[in-house]
């Protein structure tokens, strides 16, 4: 089955600063990449997601980039503000599964 | 957000006692799924199910029981809560399988003393 590492399990930065939390999966078969954001005591909510068929997606400060050929995946954020701090989960499903297989999390914390 | 709810949000229970956490989505996705977050393992899934009466083990799901007699519910009970049990439970569904994405219940917080 899928198995999908993530680092940095935490991550601290300044105000201002961009943060990068990367994954890699093992199933080449992968086609679907979301990425989940939990604030503390919240749920878990999608703030991006990238399809194999897309090298890079943006949307303001987000921007996840896929690279097949490595099979891995990353977020980028730039211009961090207090309220990004949360842990983040990536994902990845394979085309023919309902299942995604998720990220054990990074815990990003921005210091104003 | 609001389409998926749990209840209880916040259950305490002793060791040995039956205790079932409620999902209820009003999308009508057909899809449904059950997650256990502990501190260090991420989300680990449970069960799942693709339609009604249509279960499947996940991850981790000794221990627990899932029913789903209606598309909009989808119940887990714990047949004999342990202290191994208590963790941050959340529910999620999305409309099909492949690559659409899932939306979280609220979370229900259980404590087995």
């Amino acid at each position: 089955g899928e198995n999908v590492e993530q680092h940095p399990s935490t991550l601290s930065v300044q105000e201002g600063d961009s943060a990068v939390i990367k994954c890699t999966y093992s199933d080449s078969a992968s086609n679907y990449f979301p990425w989940y954001k939990q604030e503390l005591g919240k749920r878990p909510q999608l703030i991006i997601d990238i399809r194999s068929n897309v090298g890079e997606k943006k949307d303001q400060r987000i921007a996840v980039t896929l690279n097949k050929t490595a099979k891995h995946f990353s977020l980028h954020i730039t211009e961090t503000q207090p309220e990004d701090s949360a842990v983040y989960f990536c994902a990845a499903k394979e085309g023919g599964s309902y299942i995604p297989t998720f990220g054990r999390g990074t815990s990003l914390i921005v210091h104003p | 957000d609001a389409g998926i709810t749990q209840s209880p949000r916040y259950k305490i229970t002793e060791t040995g006692r039956q205790v079932t956490l409620m999902c209820h989505q009003t999308w009508s996705h057909s899809y449904m799924f059950w997650y256990r977050q502990d501190l260090g393992h991420g989300l680990r899934l449970i069960y799942y199910s693709a339609a009604a009466d249509i279960t499947d083990k996940g991850e981790v799901p000794d221990g627990y029981v899932v029913s789903r007699s209606k598309t909009e519910n989808f119940p887990l009970t714990l047949e004999s809560a342990t202290r191994s049990q208590t963790s941050v439970y959340f529910c999620a569904s999305s409309v099909t399988g492949s690559t659409d994405t899932q939306y979280f219940g609220p979370g229900t917080r259980l404590t087995v003393l």
